[in-house]
């Protein structure tokens, strides 16, 4: 099955300053590619998706993109505020007749520093 | 518009004893249906999903068990709970057939002392 790696497990920017979060995924079927924010104690909540036939998507201050042959994607966090900190997912989607597994890499810890 | 309920919110369970976990959909037919267990401070690990009733794939053996009697409830089991099996358990649903997104429930928090 597909496996998502995610780097870095934890991440601290200063306010104002810009955040990447990178993930891989091993399946070169996976097509959709999700990033999830989690705060404390909530339920993840989708922030931005890409699909594999965009390079790269972008809303306001999030953006993401995407290398199929390198079957990396990343998260892009620009003008960070206090209210970004949280936990990031990525995920990968794995297509085919009835299988739509959809595998999460470990997380990144966002603090923002005010 | 479609939502999700799960519940309870927060569970103290003893070793040895059983679980039951319920999640429900609303204001969607035929979704896939997912359990995923979230340990302190972990990520977000795939336990079960389900693509139909009574259809379940599990992803990693353990003492747990899912089941799906109607088509837009989905149920995590257990006969006897481990230490281990602490953690936060999330239910989801995703649109069937489409690469779409997953919407969580609000998550169990269950505790085994």
């Amino acid at each position: 099955g597909e496996n998502v790696e995610q780097h870095p497990s934890t991440l601290s920017v200063q306010e104002g300053d810009s955040a990447v979060i990178k993930c891989t995924y091993s399946d070169s079927a996976s097509n959709y590619f999700p990033w999830y924010k989690q705060e404390l104690g909530k339920r993840p909540q989708l922030i931005i998706d890409i699909r594999s036939n965009v390079g790269e998507k972008k809303d306001q201050r999030i953006a993401v993109t995407l290398n199929k042959t390198a079957k990396h994607f990343s998260l892009h966090i620009t003008e960070t505020q206090p209210e970004d900190s949280a936990v990031y997912f990525c995920a990968a989607s794995l297509t085919g007749a009835g299988s739509y597994q959809l595998t999460f890499g470990k997380g990144t810890k966002l603090s923002v520093i005010p | 518009s479609q939502t999700i309920h799960q519940w309870p919110a927060t569970l103290v369970q003893p070793v040895g004893s059983p679980l039951s976990l319920e999640c429900t959909v609303e204001g969607t037919s035929n979704p896939n249906l997912y359990w995923y267990r979230q340990a302190a401070g972990r990520g977000l690990q795939l336990l079960f999903y389900s693509v139909g009733i009574g259809q379940i794939s599990s992803e990693v053996p353990q003492n747990l068990s899912a089941s799906r009697p109607q088509d837009r409830q989905f149920i995590l089991s257990s006969k006897k709970l481990l230490l281990s099996d602490s953690g936060f358990y999330l239910c989801a649903w995703r649109e069937t057939g489409m690469n779409t997104e997953a919407f969580f429930g609000q998550g169990t928090r269950l505790t085994v002392v």
